[in-house]
C-alpha cells in the first residue's frame, strides 16, 4: 500500500450536495493536512491536526469542515460549495506537525457546478 | 508578496541537458523540501535539507543559508523528468513556491 491514500480521486457535486474526501495513512505519522491547490497559485495550507487534534484553521470557510476521527484518518466533509472551490485537494501527513518530510497523497480532483 | 519564489515558472529542455531550478524563500527556516508533482496530482517529497548539498541519482539539491537560496540541479535530464518542482519551507505554516513546470522534449 502506498504512504498516502486518497479517495475519490475525482468528485464531481452540484452546489447542493454534501459530499466527503477521505484520506488514510500507513506511515505511523502524527501530523496530518488538507492543502487546496488552484490552477497557478501555490498550495494554500486549510487545515492541520496532530495528534488528532486540530492546530491550525486558515480561514476556511466553513462549507470546508474537517474531521480527524484518529491519528490514521483525515476526512474533508463538503456542503453548499461554490464552483470557486473546485481544485485539486492533497492530504499529506509527516511525523510531527510542520516538521520533518511531508508525504503526500495523489490528490482528490473537485469540480463544482 | 509570497514568502517562496521560484524562477523559472516554465521551462522546457532538449532530452539530456543540464536543468537548474531556482528558490528564494524570505522566512527564516530549519529545512527547505524540494517536491515533484506529476500530472495527475501526486505530490513526491525529492529532498529535505538544510545545508550544504544533496544528490538523488540525477538530482542535487544545494542550498545557502545566509542567502536564503536553494537550487535543483537535474543532470542528463530526461522526459520522465517532466513534472512540476514545488519549494517548500516550513515556518509557522509550510509556504509553498507556485512550482516551475518543466517539459523534457526528446
Amino acid at each position: 500500500e502506498t504512504g498516502v491514500t486518497q479517495t475519490p480521486r475525482h468528485l464531481v457535486m452540484g452546489m447542493t450536495n454534501k459530499k466527503s474526501l477521505k484520506c488514510e495513512q500507513h506511515l505511523g505519522h502524527n501530523a496530518m493536512y488538507w492543502y487546496k491547490q488552484s490552477a497557478k497559485k501555490p498550495l494554500e495550507l486549510m487545515f492541520v491536526y496532530s495528534l488528532e487534534e486540530r492546530v491550525e484553521n486558515n480561514s476556511v470557510p466553513s462549507r470546508f469542515s474537517p474531521e480527524c476521527p484518529n491519528s490514521s484518518h483525515l476526512f474533508l466533509h463538503l456542503h453548499t460549495l461554490q464552483p470557486e472551490d473546485s481544485a485539486l485537494y492533497l492530504c499529506a501527513s509527516s511525523q510531527e506537525v510542520l516538521t520533518g518530510e511531508l508525504f503526500f497523497g495523489e490528490g482528490s480532483r473537485l469540480t463544482v457546478l | 508578496k509570497n514568502e517562496v519564489e521560484q524562477s523559472p515558472q516554465n521551462l522546457t529542455a532538449q532530452e539530456g541537458e543540464f536543468i537548474t531550478i531556482n528558490c528564494s524563500y524570505s522566512v527564516g527556516i530549519s529545512a527547505l523540501h524540494w517536491l515533484q508533482q506529476h500530472p495527475g496530482g501526486g505530490i513526491v517529497s525529492l529532498f529535505m535539507l538544510s545545508s550544504g548539498k544533496k544528490k538523488h541519482g540525477r538530482l542535487i539539491a544545494t542550498i545557502n543559508i545566509q542567502e536564503k537560496h536553494s537550487s535543483l540541479h537535474i543532470t542528463a535530464s530526461h522526459p520522465r523528468d517532466s513534472a512540476v518542482y514545488i519549494c517548500a519551507v516550513p515556518g509557522n505554516q509550510f509556504y509553498f513556491g507556485t512550482g516551475t513546470s518543466l517539459t523534457v522534449i526528446p
